[in-house]
Parts: structure tokens; C-alpha cells; sequence
């Protein structure tokens, strides 16, 4: 363990359903980060938040909605997605936004039928 | 726009073979420079982090360095191992700044 926990690990979810995504640390870290790895595709970066507050919302489609009621805890909430959005999701942390240096959780592998 | 390239996108070595993966940046500014590992289906593990003000850092059989004037790092795995198959990433940092990720070297270690 890295210190990021994220569940589930796995994830199937129809279209017209609603589900979350969850990631933890407890590294005393500040930021927090989803990013997003589909097939052969480089890191997306979808938002960031920085002391509980978002700072960057990478042009994600709506039916993304993170949730960061904490510095220790971020959720994404999945509602209407679509196939194309299968991919495994990454949840960062870092100690600032000062590129001190990432630590990731071990992502959950989302697959939309 | 910052920009990170790592060359090659593959490589396939006999086991025990030295080698050498590549990364440049092209943000002169650079605060520092985090390599990872990512096995297949798997979160990143961060295997090696140099601050701009260093030239290298070693934790076993990997030595990275980073050379900010060229706008290069190098990953120098020694005594390549099956084990070391995965795709390493390398991501550059700056103050305030989102990490910005190269697309990754896949490596396959051949027994």
C-alpha cells in the first residue's frame, strides 16, 4: 500500500446507474487528484483540489461530480456514463500543489456496459 | 505548454542486460522530476524523485539524474530482472503546478 487506498478496485456499472468512487489518505497531504487512464492513452488529469477546494476542472463532461469534504478524502460520482469512459481512474495526493512530488492509489478499473 | 516525451515507447531486453530509459521536458523552470512505475491495470509507484537542485538520485539497481540544461532525465536500470517488466513513467514538477506525465516507456525483461 502506497498510502492512497481508492475503492473499489473494480467497478461494472450500467449506463443509468450511479456509483462512487472513493479515495483516502492519511499521508498529511493537502492535495488531492483524479486522473483518468484509458487503453494506450497517456494520464488524463480531470480535477484537483487543494486544501478541500477545487483548483482545476480539466473540461470534465458533468456527468463526472467529485466531492472533497476533507483534505484526507475525495470521491468521484459517476451518474449516465457512457462505455467510452471505461478506464481505470487514478487518485493522487501530494503534500501542496508545490510538485513536491505525487503519490498515487492503486486506481479503481471501471468498466460501463 | 509544457511537454514530457520519453524515448522508446518500447523496449524488450535480455534478463541482466543494462539499460537506459529516457525522458525530456521541455519546461526549462523545472522544480523537479518523479519517476514511476506502472505495472499492467495498476496505480503508479513512485520510484525515484529529484529536486531541481540535485543531479541524480539511487535506490538499488536504479540511478536517475536529471540534467535541467538539456531538459533530460535518464533511468539506468542495472542487472535488468523479469521482474522489472512494467511501463515506467516519468512526470515533471513545477511550484504551484500540476505534474505533467510523459506517455510512458514499456519495458519487457526477457528471462
Amino acid at each position: 500500500e502506497t498510502g492512497v487506498t481508492q475503492t473499489p478496485r473494480h467497478l461494472v456499472m450500467g449506463m443509468t446507474n450511479k456509483k462512487s468512487l472513493k479515495c483516502e489518505q492519511h499521508l498529511g497531504h493537502n492535495a488531492m487528484y483524479w486522473y483518468k487512464q484509458s487503453a494506450k492513452k497517456p494520464l488524463e488529469l480531470m480535477f484537483v483540489y487543494n486544501f478541500k477546494e477545487q483548483t482545476e476542472n480539466n473540461s470534465v463532461p458533468s456527468r463526472f461530480s467529485p466531492e472533497c469534504p476533507n483534505s484526507s478524502h475525495l470521491f468521484l460520482h459517476l451518474h449516465t456514463l457512457q462505455p467510452e469512459d471505461s478506464a481505470l481512474y487514478l487518485c493522487a495526493s501530494s503534500r501542496e500543489r508545490d510538485g513536491y512530488g505525487y503519490t498515487f492509489g492503486s486506481g479503481t478499473r471501471l468498466t460501463v456496459v | 505548454k509544457q511537454e514530457v516525451t520519453q524515448i522508446p515507447a518500447a523496449l524488450s531486453v535480455p534478463e541482466g542486460e543494462n539499460l537506459v530509459l529516457n525522458c525530456s521536458f521541455t519546461d526549462s523552470a523545472i522544480y523537479n522530476l518523479q519517476w514511476f512505475r506502472q505495472d499492467p491495470g495498476k496505480g503508479l509507484t513512485s520510484l525515484l524523485l529529484i529536486q531541481s537542485s540535485q543531479r541524480e538520485q539511487t535506490s538499488g539497481r536504479l540511478n536517475a539524474s536529471l540534467d535541467k540544461s538539456s531538459g533530460r532525465s535518464t533511468l539506468y536500470i542495472a542487472a535488468s530482472q523479469p521482474g522489472d517488466s512494467a511501463t515506467y513513467l516519468c512526470a515533471e514538477g513545477n511550484y504551484g503546478q500540476n505534474f505533467v506525465f510523459g506517455p510512458g516507456t514499456r519495458l519487457s525483461v526477457l528471462p
